[in-house]
């Protein structure tokens, strides 16, 4: 079966310093990669999405950017955190077959 | 006005209640369908996809879409509080999930 990982849960950082978020998907290849923002009151945001290594559309400009490296692996990075950046962020993947999309567990990230 | 409209909450109902949640939409081309669980710093879990329009059920689950009215509902039978959660619907026209238009998610309660 299918899992996704994204780590770690929760995350403090200082305004300035940078980001480097992974997740990786199991028993799947090939699959559309997905990073969402959770922010309180404003619903999930799409971020970036990717169909393939290398491949990368982004959503919304911003302080963020993405690299998928390898088939299953998709990283969230920043160079300078600003406060703004706080949230819950969350991976996702879907096979590409329907519209089902899958979650990972997510990681709360704190900007102070 | 908004794509998707979903009450936030929260909805509080006592133990073995029946639960009613609700979306609505603008967008008629909206043909899959989907609702997500997600409890407190977790990530969203699919709970029901559906196509078009018509009725799902999945044990105490049943999702209703009625395109007419650009109207979709999960029901809830016989509520745990295991059932507290965060519910989110999600729709798309089709072509991926990119396309997917979340709800902002209603907060639910089921009193012990």
């Amino acid at each position: 079966s299918q899992t996704i990982h994204q780590w770690p849960a929760t995350l403090v950082q200082p305004v300035g310093s940078p980001l480097s978020l992974e997740c990786t998907v199991e028993g799947t290849s090939n699959p559309n990669l997905y990073w969402y923002r959770q922010a309180a009151g404003r619903g999930l945001q799409l971020l970036f999405y990717s169909v393939g290594i290398g491949q990368i559309s982004s959503e919304v400009p911003q302080n963020l950017s993405a690299s998928r490296p390898q088939d299953r692996q998709f990283i969230l990075s920043s160079k300078k955190l600003l406060l703004s950046d706080s949230g819950f962020y969350l991976c996702a993947w879907d096979g590409g077959a329907d519209e089902k999309l899958f979650f990972g567990s997510g990681t709360q990230l704190s900007v102070l | 006005q908004k794509e998707v409209e979903q009450d936030p909450g929260p909805l509080s109902v006592p133990e073995g209640a029946i639960v009613s949640l609700n979306c609505t939409y603008s967008n008629s081309a909206f043909q899959y369908f989907m609702w997500y669980r997600q409890y407190s710093r977790k990530g969203p879990e699919l709970l029901m996809y559906t196509y078009s329009s018509g009725n799902k059920e999945d044990g105490r689950f049943t999702a209703q879409v009625d395109k007419s009215s650009k109207y979709i509902s999960l029901f809830i039978r016989d509520s745990q509080p295991s059932d507290s959660a965060t519910y989110l619907c999600a729709m798309t026209s089709g072509g991926g999930a990119d396309g997917l238009t979340f709800g902002k998610g209603t907060h639910l309660i089921i009193q012990p």
